[in-house]
This record gives structure tokens, C-alpha cells and sequence, in this order.
């Protein structure tokens, strides 16, 4: 069955750079897009980007290009996620979710990530 | 970009009771997409392309709509719909963007 297992949780400080990762099992990792989403406590979900893995080709959200850079490596099945000069607002719980169509269809349990010195 | 407005933020229903939570988009959009997320949980697929069912999903979930108007329906409430619900369109990309979520509350 199709599986997005997610890093664990992150306490980094202000001003820091973060890499989550994103692990595919179940399918062909190299052949769908896999999206990354943010959601603040307590609020919606914020679509970040998603990249292909068959080329490395990615999409971004314009309101996150140079925050987030996305990657990854085709001999672990593994997407990663870089998040650069972390501030509060960034403290987050972070989702990959394999791309389906127009849409999303398997989730990591996702990232909890923590800015705070 | 496109915004998605959901309606009401919150609802409480009872068991048995029929839902209906609504998305209207700021311009047209071709299909609608639904999740489910309950807390401490992620986002579990609905509903893609406006109307269809996701696999395994109850059949008393469906979705409706065109153009800027869309909704979702509960036709029984039960317990276990107690969650958020978020709408996502995919039309005007990028961005993909997401509603801001329709809370469902039990009776």
C-alpha cells in the first residue's frame, strides 16, 4: 500500500535552516508529483510546492520561493524540504502528499517544525 | 491567485441530521476537491473532481457544483464526521489554493 513516512519533529532556532524529509513506498516513486503543505497551529493548509521526481522539474508557490526549496533523491524513494532563515511564522507542521490528478491522495503524518532560541 | 471563501466556519449537527458546508471561489474554477482532517490527523481525500468519491469514503458523502459555487453534503451526520473540512482548486495554478475550512461540530 501506498505509504509517505515523514521525518520527526524539529526544535531549530531562529534564523536556521531546516531539511525534512519524505519517504514514498508503494508505488513508483519516480512517475507522481509529490506536494508539500504547510498548516500554522491552529489554521488552514497552505500548499508550498511540489516537485517531480522522474526529472527533478519543480512548482512553487510564489509567496515561498527562496523560503523552501524542494529535492529529492530517487535511489531512497525520498523527497526532502529545505526551510531557510526560520522565524516564528514558519513554526509549523509541515505535509508531503503524493500527487492524484488535480489533487492529493496519500499524506505523511507530518513535520512539526519549531523556531525557537 | 484564486481564494476560496468556506461557509459556515463552524457548524454543529446532530446524528442522523443532513450537512451541507459550501466553497465559492473568487473566479471559476473547473473542478472542486475536498478533505477531511481531523485533529492531530492529516488531510484525508474526499471528494476529486467536484463529485467523486475517494476510495473508501462513506457513499453519504457528495459533492456538488460549478463555476464559483460549490458544496459538500453529509446526508446522515454520524459521529465520526466530527472534523475540519477544506476545499481545494486546482484551476488557476500556481498557486494550488485551499479554503479556509468549514469546522464540524457534534450535537
Amino acid at each position: 500500500q501506498v505509504q509517505m513516512q515523514q521525518s520527526g519533529p524539529e526544535l531549530v532556532k531562529p534564523g536556521a535552516s531546516v531539511k525534512i524529509s519524505c519517504k514514498a513506498s508503494g508505488y513508483a516513486f519516480s512517475t507522481s508529483w509529490i506536494n508539500w503543505v504547510k498548516q500554522r497551529p491552529g489554521q488552514g493548509l497552505e500548499w508550498i510546492g511540489r516537485i517531480y521526481p522522474g526529472d527533478g522539474n519543480t512548482n512553487y508557490n510564489g509567496k515561498f520561493k527562496g523560503k523552501a526549496t524542494l529535492t529529492v533523491d530517487n535511489s531512497s524513494s525520498t523527497a526532502y524540504m529545505q526551510v531557510s532563515s526560520l522565524t516564528s511564522v514558519d513554526s509549523a507542521v509541515y505535509f508531503c502528499a503524493r500527487n492524484y490528478s488535480y489533487t492529493m491522495d496519500y499524506w505523511g503524518q507530518g513535520t512539526s517544525v519549531t523556531v525557537s532560541s | 491567485q484564486i481564494v476560496l471563501t468556506q461557509s459556515p466556519a463552524i457548524i454543529s449537527a446532530s446524528p442522523g441530521e443532513k450537512v451541507t458546508m459550501t466553497c465559492s471561489a473568487s473566479s471559476s474554477v473547473s473542478y472542486m476537491y475536498w478533505y477531511q482532517q481531523k485533529p492531530g490527523s492529516s488531510p484525508r481525500l474526499l471528494i476529486y473532481d467536484t463529485s467523486n468519491l475517494a476510495s473508501g469514503v462513506p457513499v453519504r458523502f457528495s459533492g456538488s457544483g460549478s463555476g464559483t459555487s460549490y458544496s459538500l453534503t453529509i446526508s446522515r451526520m454520524e459521529a465520526e464526521d466530527a472534523a475540519t473540512y477544506y476545499c481545494q482548486q486546482w484551476s488557476s495554478y500556481p498557486p494550488i489554493t485551499f479554503g479556509g475550512g468549514t469546522k464540524l461540530e457534534i450535537k
